[in-house]
């Protein structure tokens, strides 16, 4: 089942104005990736982070590695048009068996021109 | 050289039919993944190849069939479908099993009819 849990669900903001969206767990993580889907696409990865309170930037996206390595937050500064789509945290899960990266159910942004 | 790539695009067969996904990468990554995800869904994993071998089956149903001809092909066989398979199947590779940088094609988006 589902372990990542991503919020808000879904969020329509104005153009200009600042985003935050967060991913929270109770395992803990090794990894946290932020990706970013458009409609008909693949996911696109947009920061990676890999250390407890790792704080990242990507242009106008901020990310950071929760201290407690069960959460993650992502910011996108002056949003804009094309930063509509739907934003996915992963977090890399080590098994018995082996690892996967286990999805957060999405963020999906709408912006207001 | 950062892109997989998965044919084809868009798909429709019959219940009867049987048809592969192909995905291609040159990017030199060993570990190669099948998802499945349904609208507005996170992806959800599939298969996990290692160094060509299948390394995690995520207790999926045998009329899906993974193969990983060499390190840089990785295909879908698929037989037997039913409409509920209908979904966007995202190929993805890494540099190792471990690694966490997933790096996603576009996507075969699948209807079955």
């Amino acid at each position: 089942g589902q372990q990542l849990n991503q919020s808000p669900q879904s969020m329509f903001i104005q153009e200009g104005e600042d985003v935050s969206m967060n991913c929270t767990s109770s395992s803990i993580f090794n990894t946290w990736l932020w990706y970013k889907q458009d409609p008909g696409e693949g996911p696109v990865l947009l920061i990676a982070l890999y250390k407890a309170g790792e704080l990242t930037s990507n242009g106008r996206l901020t990310a950071q590695f929760g201290i407690t390595r069960k959460d993650s937050f992502l910011n996108i500064s002056a949003s804009i048009p094309s930063d509509v789509g739907i934003y996915f945290c992963a977090g890399r899960l080590y098994m018995e068996y082996g690892n996967k990266l286990v999805f957060g159910a999405g963020t999906i942004l709408r912006v207001k021109s | 050289d950062t892109e997989v790539t998965q044919t084809p695009k868009h798909l429709v067969m019959g219940m009867t039919n049987k048809k592969s996904l192909k995905c291609e990468q040159h990017m030199g990554h060993r570990a190669m993944y099948w998802y499945k995800q349904k609208a507005k869904k996170p992806p959800e994993l599939m298969f996990v190849y290692s160094y060509e071998k299948l390394s995690i089956n995520e207790s999926v149903p045998s009329r899906f069939s993974p193969e990983c001809p060499n390190s840089s092909l990785l295909n879908l066989h698929l037989h037997a479908l039913q409409p509920e398979d209908s979904a966007l199947y995202l190929c993805a590779s890494s540099y190792y099993i471990g690694t966490s940088e997933a790096f996603f094609g576009q996507g075969t988006r699948l209807t079955v009819v």
